[in-house]
């Protein structure tokens, strides 16, 4: 079955510096990859996706992320931080066999501080 | 505006009284699916459709019940709900592939006492 590991369930960095969220992905064929950003009190947003297209992946708000095959990975990163995008972010991978049915990711939660 | 809508955003209950909560797509996305999301446990699939009168159970279908008679509409209804089905309940579709992702509503906070 397919499944989706977060590592690490809170992440803090400083304003202006890198994010990286990490995702790991066990899948035996190739996947549809997405991550999800959640603001309190509200559903999920889609903020980027891979559909074996490119391996790099933009999304919004300035966020991409890298599919890698070798290592099974999809990471999310950002440059510089915001204090806007302090949120909950969620990895999935859809599972084509059960009609595209979302795996959801444990969740990490980001923190910028000032 | 493409969009999930769910009602209510927010429910307090007692035990054991019925209560459905509704979604609504306005993409004609042939998907539906119910999520709970709960502290620790992330997002949890609890029935899926992948079309009209097509109905499936996810991972935690138990004290759940669905129907899909309109493709637009998505009901999940709990019969006898009880304290441990407190949680944040999310609606969202998809085309068939899934290979777009999933468009989410806003979600129901459901509160059973």
């Amino acid at each position: 079955a397919q499944s989706v590991t977060q590592l690490g369930s809170h992440v803090s960095v400083s304003e202006g510096a890198l994010v990286l969220l990490r995702c790991n992905y066990s899948s035996s064929v190739p996947p549809y990859l997405f991550w999800y950003v959640q603001y309190p009190n509200q559903g999920l947003q889609l903020l980027l996706k891979y559909t074996s297209a490119a391996t790099l992946v933009k999304g919004i708000n300035g966020f991409e992320a890298e599919f890698k095959k070798s290592e099974t990975s999809f990471h999310l990163t950002k440059p510089s931080a915001h204090m806007s995008d302090a949120a909950e972010y969620f990895c999935a991978v859809s599972d084509v066999n059960q009609g595209g049915k979302l795996i959801f990711g444990q969740g990490t939660e980001l923190s910028v501080k000032p | 505006e493409a969009q999930v809508t769910q009602n209510p955003r927010y429910l307090i209950t007692v035990t054991g009284k019925k209560l459905t909560v509704t979604c609504s797509q306005n993409m004609n996305h042939e998907y539906m699916s119910w999520y709970r999301q709960d502290p620790g446990l992330g997002l949890r699939q609890i029935y899926y459709s992948m079309n009209v009168e097509v109905t499936d159970k996810g991972d935690v279908p138990e004290g759940y019940k669905v129907s899909r008679k309109e493709k637009r509409n998505f009901p999940l209804i709990l019969e006898s709900p009880s304290p441990n089905q407190t949680s944040l309940y999310f609606c969202a579709s998809s085309t068939q592939t899934g290979g777009y992702g999933y468009t989410f509503g806003s979600g129901t906070r459901l509160t059973v006492v």
